[in-house]
C-alpha cells in the first residue's frame, strides 16, 4: 500500500458547524503532515506529528486541532471556521527527514459557508 | 530564513522537446534538501525529484533530471521529451537539515501542447 487517503473528497461546512478530516496511511511512515492550499498558491505547512507526537505547529488558530490517534492516523479536528479557510487541505507522509520526499493524498477541498 | 523563488508562472513547451523550470533558493544552513513536486488539477501532489546539498552528482529519475548548481543555488528541473501528461504546476521545495519543515516555491504552470 503506497497510499495516503483522505477522507472526505469535498466538504462544505457552516461557521458554526464542528467537522473533522481524516488522513491513513499504511506505509510504516513515522512522520504526518497538514498542509493548506489557497487557489493558485503553494501549499502551507500547518502541523507536523513525529512518531505521533506534535513536532511542529506553525502558529495555526485554535479552531485547527490536529490529532495522531496512532502511527497511521492524522485527524484534523475542525471548528467555528471562517470563510477564509475554505482551502484544499493536503495531509502527507514521511518515513523520516532523509532523501525520500514526501506521500501526499489528495486532498479535502473544503467550502465554509 | 529559508526561501524559495520560482520566477516563471507559467511556461509551454511543445511536445517531445525538452523544457527548463527555474528554481532559486536561499539558505544559511549548509545541509538542505530540495524537491520537486507536480500537481495535476486533480490536486494530489506528486514527488518528482530530490536532491541533496552534498550530493556530488545531479539528480535524474527517468525524464526529470535536476540541474543543481550550488554556488549559485539554483535547482533547475529538466523534463525530457514532454508529454500532454505533463501539463500541470510544478513546485520546488526545500527542507533545511534534519527538520521537518519543507517550505514551497510559488509554482509554474507548464502547459505542453499537442
Amino acid at each position: 500500500d503506497t497510499e495516503v487517503t483522505q477522507t472526505p473528497k469535498h466538504l462544505v461546512m457552516g461557521m458554526t458547524n464542528k467537522k473533522s478530516l481524516k488522513c491513513e496511511q499504511h506505509m510504516g511512515h513515522r512522520a504526518m503532515y497538514w498542509y493548506k492550499q489557497k487557489a493558485k498558491k503553494p501549499p502551507e505547512l500547518m502541523f507536523v506529528y513525529s512518531y505521533e507526537k506534535l513536532s511542529i505547529n506553525e502558529s495555526v488558530p485554535s479552531r485547527f486541532s490536529p490529532e495522531c490517534p496512532n502511527s497511521s492516523l492524522l485527524n484534523l479536528h475542525l471548528h467555528a471556521l471562517q470563510p477564509e479557510d475554505s482551502a484544499l487541505y493536503l495531509c502527507a507522509s514521511s518515513l523520516g527527514v532523509g532523501r525520500d520526499g514526501y506521500t501526499f493524498g489528495s486532498g479535502t477541498r473544503l467550502t465554509v459557508v | 530564513a529559508q526561501k524559495i523563488t520560482q520566477t516563471q508562472p507559467g511556461m509551454f513547451v511543445q511536445e517531445k522537446e525538452a523544457v527548463t523550470l527555474d528554481c532559486t533558493y536561499d539558505t544559511s544552513d549548509p545541509s538542505y534538501g530540495l524537491f520537486w513536486y507536480k500537481q495535476p488539477s486533480s490536486g494530489e501532489m506528486i514527488f518528482l525529484i530530490y536532491q541533496g546539498s552534498y550530493d556530488q552528482q545531479n539528480a535524474t529519475e527517468g525524464r526529470y533530471s535536476l540541474n543543481f548548481q550550488k554556488a549559485r543555488k539554483s535547482a533547475n528541473l529538466v523534463i525530457s521529451a514532454s508529454q500532454l501528461g505533463d501539463s500541470a504546476m510544478y513546485f520546488c521545495a526545500m527542507r533545511e537539515g534534519g527538520g521537518f519543515k519543507t517550505i514551497f516555491g510559488a509554482g509554474t504552470r507548464l502547459f505542453v501542447k499537442a
